[in-house]
């Protein structure tokens, strides 16, 4: 069975520093995302990573894959109180039908104070 | 905006009735899915469908019944629910062969 494990759960930091949100998974897959989520609203899609070794960026946030290790990150840079919101990643579930649903961590509770 | 709709966005309904949440999306997409995000647990996907027909349940009660009459329009018919099944309910799309997966906006279901 496929798990995903984030951490930490809930992180409290001042702006302008810096920090790295963690994601484990269980067994092997070929897609890593992470999204956002901001209170009372959907999932926006931050980031797919496809490859081991693969590194996106996005202003502040940049997010890392490394398959060997089954792991990924996400680096906040210089952080700013926008970017206060719940971080998932999600593992693609390879069920051979051409049409894979995702398996979430439980998210980070991201909040970023003056 | 992602291209997936969802509807009604927040709904009240008591144990006795029935309900159902539509989602479209026109992204040409072939494949669509029916997540729940409840407070207690991690977003958990429920049901897949690949070009109409269903793939997945992931063991999800018979009290929730999706219908997928063409690879556009999901449904999820709701009947006699209880209270733990209050979440939001997430659709959301994707086309095989690329990796992108769009959300809709949700459902906010409240079971009273």
């Amino acid at each position: 069975e496929l798990k995903v494990e984030q951490n930490p759960l809930f992180l409290s930091m001042q702006e302008g520093k810096n920090y790295t949100i963690y994601c484990n998974y269980s067994t092997t897959s070929d897609r890593l995302y992470w999204y956002r989520q901001d209170p009372g609203k959907s999932l926006e899609s931050l980031f797919v990573l496809l490859s081991n070794g693969a590194v996106k960026q996005e202003g502040r946030l940049m997010a890392s894959l490394d398959t060997k290790a089954r792991l990924s990150t996400l680096h906040i840079t210089a952080a700013v109180h926008d970017l206060s919101a719940t971080y998932f990643c999600a593992v693609r579930r390879d069920s051979g039908g051409g049409a894979d649903g995702l398996t979430f961590g439980k998210g980070t509770h991201l909040i970023i104070q003056p | 905006e992602t291209g997936v709709t969802q509807t009604p966005r927040h709904l009240v309904m008591g144990m006795t009735n029935k309900k159902s949440l539509k989602c479209e999306q026109h992204l040409g997409h072939n494949a669509m899915y029916w997540y729940k995000q409840s407070a207690k647990k991690p977003l958990e996907l429920m049901f897949v469908y690949n070009f109409k027909e269903q793939t997945e349940n992931n063991s999800v009660p018979s009290r929730f019944s999706p219908e997928c009459p063409n690879s556009s329009h999901l449904f999820l018919h709701l009947h006699t629910l209880q209270p733990e099944d209050s979440a939001l309910y997430l659709c959301a799309s994707s086309l095989s062969g690329t990796p992108e997966a769009f959300f809709g906006q949700g459902t906010r279901l409240t079971v009273v």
